[in-house]
């Protein structure tokens, strides 16, 4: 299994431009978390999902939109970038129900920067 | 707003020592976990405790918690070249049917060889 995966890397944008983040789990899970991570910090949840075509905002979701029409993927969208949202922006799944399936896998990150 | 507070920011020490990272939260919690970080990757799961539990061991882990006091601590025993990394606790609680977890800013983890 390739566990969670992310697309691309790294992106450079410009001010206005737009783009897709896409995240990949191949665990069959239900539940799908898009963070980002700013330097010297904890991550902050943007979204999540909580099964396929449910989305629900997170702690910092101004300036995204997001999309879960497979369960396996998890689609990022920035409309028009701003430079504030430079981080690392990282992806995790995991599985219903409690006890160690309350653990998050987490993909390798996708860094960005807006100019 | 991040509710764990991590203590201390960064940590220095020699191969071999022990190693111990504390986490403050500020309202109630379904459990609370640990995550590692090197540099550059994802965060991998170390541990979880519930919040009906008092002390949890992994390997060379082991993880306290004291929710009267809101609090964790993360001791990590006989280090190693390879423990060298950042350590974020994260608490969970639950959200429309989900899990969220909040996370610290983390501790970074310098082992000496």
């Amino acid at each position: 299994n390739a566990g969670v995966t992310q697309t691309p890397k790294f992106r450079v944008l410009k001010t206005g431009q737009s783009m897709t983040l896409l995240c990949a789990q191949d665990m069959n899970h239900e539940y799908m978390y898009w963070y980002r991570q700013d330097p010297g910090m904890g991550l902050r949840l943007i979204h999540y999902s909580v099964g396929e075509g449910t989305t629900a905002k997170g702690e910092v979701p101004d300036g995204y939109n997001v999309s879960r029409l497979k369960k396996q993927n998890f689609l990022l969208g920035l409309e028009s970038a701003a430079p504030s949202q430079t981080s690392v922006y990282f992806c995790a799944s995991r599985p219903t129900g409690g006890g160690a399936s309350e653990t998050q896998y987490f993909g390798p990150g996708t860094r960005l920067l807006v100019l | 707003s991040q509710q764990g507070e991590e203590d201390p920011q960064a940590l220095s020490i020699q191969e071999g020592e022990n190693a111990t990272m504390n986490c403050s939260y500020k309202t109630s919690i379904n459990n609370l976990q640990w995550y590692r970080q090197n540099s550059g990757r994802g965060l991998v799961h170390l541990i979880l405790i519930r919040s009906n539990e008092r002390e949890k061991h992994s390997g060379r882990l082991r993880v306290t918690l004291d929710t009267s006091k809101k609090s964790s601590s993360l001791l990590i025993t006989a280090s190693r070249a390879a423990d060298t990394a950042s350590y974020f606790c994260a608490t969970g609680s639950p959200i429309q049917g989900a899990q969220k977890l909040v996370f610290g800013q983390g501790t970074r983890l310098t082992i000496n060889p």
